[in-house]
């Protein structure tokens, strides 16, 4: 089964609106973190946001926030004020174990399939 | 402060030979991972190092290894080469700060013909 399941392939949305881009996880760790990454072009993983398991409030960083909810065991990443420069694979990723910094391992990421978000003048 | 630094950036191969990249950690990162790439998928866990030792290692063949070194920096090998093994290898490095201890480095884009 997919523990990663991104299920938009493409996304498009108009300059300066806002975006969802949907992601659900499937764990039986009651300790896990979530990730968005953002992959334009070139190649690199560029670290959006992220939200541990445990955490209480829904993450925000800058234009990014995190729709985090635990029971539909869903993550979708909202981007507000879309940019030109926001167009790009966006992934999904999961850690399944304790964070780091309580004393866990770092774990490997697993990772969705990739949501494509195109942003039109 | 120097990202993750990956060695060569492209590379072509032919099927059956063997391959070496490389990848230097940001600096007091300890733990670096390798992950495979194919087009249009997400990228797949090969192999996480921590203090010189392997610490997990993902659904692939023996052909492939890797190791790190006293300065954390690290190689993955791919021997024997396949069609198949054409993707983009990423390597990331972490600390052990909460979230965001994975960084991605460029990739090295591997093209077997």
């Amino acid at each position: 089964a997919q523990k990663i399941t991104q299920t938009q392939p493409g996304m498009f949305v108009q300059e300066k609106e806002a975006v969802t881009l949907d992601c659900t996880y499937d764990t039986s760790d009651p300790s896990y973190g979530l990730f968005w990454y953002k992959q334009p072009s070139s190649g690199e993983m560029i670290f959006l946001i992220y939200q541990g398991s445990y955490d209480q409030q829904n993450a925000t960083e800058g234009r990014y926030s995190l729709n985090f909810q635990k029971a539909r065991k869903s993550a979708n990443l909202v981007i507000s004020a879309s940019q030109l420069g926001d167009s790009a694979m966006y992934f999904c990723a999961m850690r399944e174990g304790l964070d780091p910094t309580y004393g866990g391992s770092q774990g490997n990421l697993i990772f969705g399939k990739g949501t494509k978000l195109s942003v039109k003048p | 402060d120097a990202g993750v630094t990956q060695s060569p950036t492209h590379l072509i191969k032919t099927r059956g030979q063997q391959v070496t990249l490389r990848c230097s950690p940001i600096s007091g990162h300890k733990s670096v991972s390798w992950y495979q790439q194919v087009l249009g998928q997400g990228p797949q866990f090969i192999f996480q190092y921590y203090e010189k030792e392997e610490r997990g290692r993902g659904n692939f063949p023996d052909r492939f290894s890797a190791r790190q070194f006293p300065n954390y920096s690290s190689e993955l090998n791919v021997n024997a080469l396949l069609l198949g093994d054409s993707a983009l290898y990423l390597c990331a490095s972490s600390s052990a700060r909460r979230g965001y201890g994975y960084t991605f480095g460029s990739g090295t884009r591997l093209t077997v013909v």
